[in-house]
């Protein structure tokens, strides 16, 4: 079975501070993991994605995720945070238990970045 | 290039009333979805369909049905709304057979049930 586990339902961070936003997960397969942001009254937008290949993986508006197999964490990072960055984070992993492309999310994160 | 567009945003129900879901895609994408999103919970896989004419269950398909009238257009319909289908709604769409494996997501429907 697949699980994403998202321990913090808040962060807090300081505007220029880094931030990270925390992910760990099971999976019965390869580790296909993603990063989506949810804004207020929006969906999901894409930010990046590790498939294979390097660790650390850079995506959308600075944001970088580091795959660690050993630790089954896919953490999320920027070095420098911006309020406009206040948002709701969701951690996936490809469930392979079914077909299609189904992703199992995580129950999300709300990051604010205080000015 | 829309992406994927939802209708209605926004839908009050009185119990036991039933309604559609429409979702469209103009991607071109071969794999279509539902998700609910509740607080707390994430979001929870409804329906999914893999190609145009197949469509199965996801985490939580109680009390709906879906059809993948197309490749572009994947429906979602609530027979007899309760209470606890209060919820947002999101579609998504994906392109499956390669990499880049993402989903892309509509603006959501957010529905109460009274």
């Amino acid at each position: 079975a697949q699980s994403v586990a998202q321990p913090e339902d808040q962060v807090n961070v300081a505007e220029g501070n880094p931030l990270t936003v925390k992910c760990t997960y099971s999976v019965s397969g390869n580790p296909y993991l993603f990063w989506y942001v949810q804004y207020p009254n929006r969906g999901l937008q894409f930010l990046l994605k590790y498939i294979t290949g390097d660790n650390l993986v850079k995506g959308s508006y600075g944001f970088e995720a580091e795959f660690n197999k050993s630790q089954t964490s896919f953490h999320l990072k920027k070095p420098s945070a911006l309020v406009s960055d206040s948002a709701l984070y969701f951690c996936a992993v490809r469930d392979w238990q079914t077909g299609a492309n189904n992703l199992f999310f995580g129950t999300g994160t709300r990051l604010t970045v205080i000015p | 290039n829309a992406g994927v567009t939802q209708t209605p945003k926004f839908q009050v129900l009185k119990t036991g009333q039933s309604m559609t879901l429409q979702c469209a895609q103009d991607m071109n994408h071969n794999s279509m979805y539902w998700y609910r999103q509740d607080p707390g919970m994430g979001l929870r896989l409804i329906y999914y369909s893999a190609s145009e004419g197949t469509t199965d269950k996801g985490e939580v398909p109680n009390g709906y049905n879906v059809s993948r009238l197309n490749k572009r257009e994947f429906s979602l319909r609530l027979e007899s709304a309760a209470p606890s289908q209060t919820s947002v709604y999101f579609c998504a769409s994906s392109e499956d057979r390669a990499s880049p494996y993402e989903q892309y997501f509509g603006p959501g429907t957010r529905l109460t049930v009274t």
